[in-house]
């Protein structure tokens, strides 16, 4: 059963500390994007990557946010340093070359205090 | 610059009872139109799309959406709604057809009751 699988899921974290968020797309998927989930903002894409290639990253504070894709199975998205309305969670989404539906993770709530 | 409006928070249905869930879009260009399903601490779980063609769509789960070009709508709908039907829904639209950024609504929170 092919998933997106975000680790970690749960993150409790102090103001300032650096946040690692981890995902493992589904194999051979070649478009990997992360989306930020508040119950302010609703849902919105911070970056996304094309064959490994970031193609945008406009919705990041490019300050504190850093997105890459080391290799093709995992995507990494990166908070130094955090800062508590940064709480929220993180679900990151891949699809694959034929497109046309994009599958979620469980997501990593992020808590910073 | 793309948009999509959910304009109900919460709907409320007897089990039993059709159910439809309510979207409209703003995009310049053809809409590629997207409904995804969140159930509690789960990620989204795509339920059906609108890209070309029949305007009615059929999805997962006896779910359908009508897409409707002139009020630039595109309402989920089901014929008889079930407790398990309870999430929160996202309509989405984008400007292709896919490997592309969705830009999804705030999410109507659908409660089927017993």
């Amino acid at each position: 059963d092919a998933r997106v699988t975000q680790t970690p899921r749960h993150k409790v974290t102090e103001m300032g500390q650096e946040v690692t968020m981890r995902c493992q797309p589904i194999l051979g998927h070649n478009t990997v994007f992360w989306y930020r989930q508040t119950m302010m903002q609703g849902l919105e894409l911070l970056a996304y990557f094309r064959n490994r290639a970031p193609l945008d990253d406009s919705g990041m504070p490019k300050d504190r946010f850093s997105a890459e894709m080391p290799d093709a199975t995992l995507a990494t998205l990166k908070i130094q340093p955090s800062e508590p309305r940064d709480s929220a969670v993180y679900f990151c989404a891949s699809e694959g070359t034929g497109g046309g539906e994009a599958f979620f993770g469980q997501g990593t709530r992020l808590t910073v205090v | 610059a793309q948009s999509v409006a959910q304009p109900e928070d919460q709907v409320n249905v007897a089990e039993g009872n059709p159910l439809t869930v309510k979207c409209t879009y703003s995009v310049s260009g053809n809409p590629y139109l997207f409904w995804y399903v969140q159930y509690p601490n789960r990620g989204l779980q795509f339920l059906l799309k609108y890209i070309t063609g029949d305007n009615l769509v059929k999805g997962s789960y006896g779910f359908e959406a009508e897409f409707n070009k002139s009020q630039t709508s595109f309402h989920l709908k089901k014929p008889s709604a079930l407790v398990s039907d309870s999430a929160l829904y996202f309509c989405a639209v984008s400007l292709h057809s896919g490997n592309t950024p969705l830009v999804f609504g705030k999410g109507t929170r659908l409660s089927v009751i017993a």
